[in-house]
């Protein structure tokens, strides 16, 4: 079955450093979202990526879908306190309407 | 902003007996989602339930697992003999018509505990 792998499991920054996290699918994507779950809350819906190459910007979040429709990112930058929590890829194969989510990469950022 | 709203927020259960998880999802959605997060881990996809009937479900929706939507807002899913491995956070999901391409709103969640 359709797998996503996510990297790094976790990530410790101080604010103001920039942070990255990838997301890798077993099969081709007929699209991507990304949803960010704080501590102790639920997945809450970021952004979804559809087109191969696209890059989607939100204030200082940037998500990029890769050319093969394999791959995505999500790169914060000048990371601040309220960006903690964990980063979710979720995968929708061609074909499937099940979202497969990835691992998830948890984000701490430090004062 | 309408939201998706779980009961009950925590559930203590003794291992074997039934349990049933609620959901009143966003009123105009129409498709709907269960999904499971044990402690620490990842979101999976449990089952999607649309017009009525399961559209997809996952190897971990066995038996043991069932849903239905009772009446026009609420959306149950039932455990009917809990195991341990059934303690996790269970999310309810849904989302607007055309789902593939549709976000998913989430509510906050029932913590499950079999004990």
């Amino acid at each position: 079955g359709q797998q996503v792998m996510q990297i790094p499991q976790y990530q410790h920054v101080q604010e103001g450093e920039d942070f990255t996290t990838y997301c890798n699918s077993s099969t081709t994507l007929s699209n991507i979202q990304w949803y960010k779950q704080r501590p102790g809350g639920h997945p809450v819906f970021l952004i979804q990526l559809v087109k191969s190459g696209e890059v989607k910007k939100q204030k200082r979040l940037t998500f990029q879908f890769g050319e093969a429709k394999k791959n995505s990112s999500l790169h914060i930058t000048a990371t601040q306190t309220t960006d903690v929590g964990t980063y979710f890829c979720a995968g929708r194969g061609s074909g499937y309407s099940t979202l497969t989510f990835g691992k998830g990469t948890m984000l701490l950022v430090s004062p | 902003e309408p939201e998706v709203t779980q009961t009950p927020s925590h559930q203590v259960t003794q291992m074997g007996q039934e349990v049933i998880l609620r959901c009143v999802p966003i009123s105009n959605h129409l498709y709907f989602y269960w999904y499971r997060q044990i402690l620490g881990q990842k979101v999976e996809f449990l089952v999607s339930f649309y017009n009525n009937e399961i559209s997809e479900k996952s190897e971990i929706f066995d038996d043991q697992f069932s849903v239905e939507r009772p009446d026009g807002s609420n959306f149950t899913l039932k455990i009917r003999s809990t195991k341990l491995e059934d303690s996790a956070m269970y999310f309810c999901a849904s989302s607007e018509a055309s789902y593939s391409n549709q976000p998913q709103h989430f509510g906050d969640g029932t913590r499950l505990s079999i004990l």
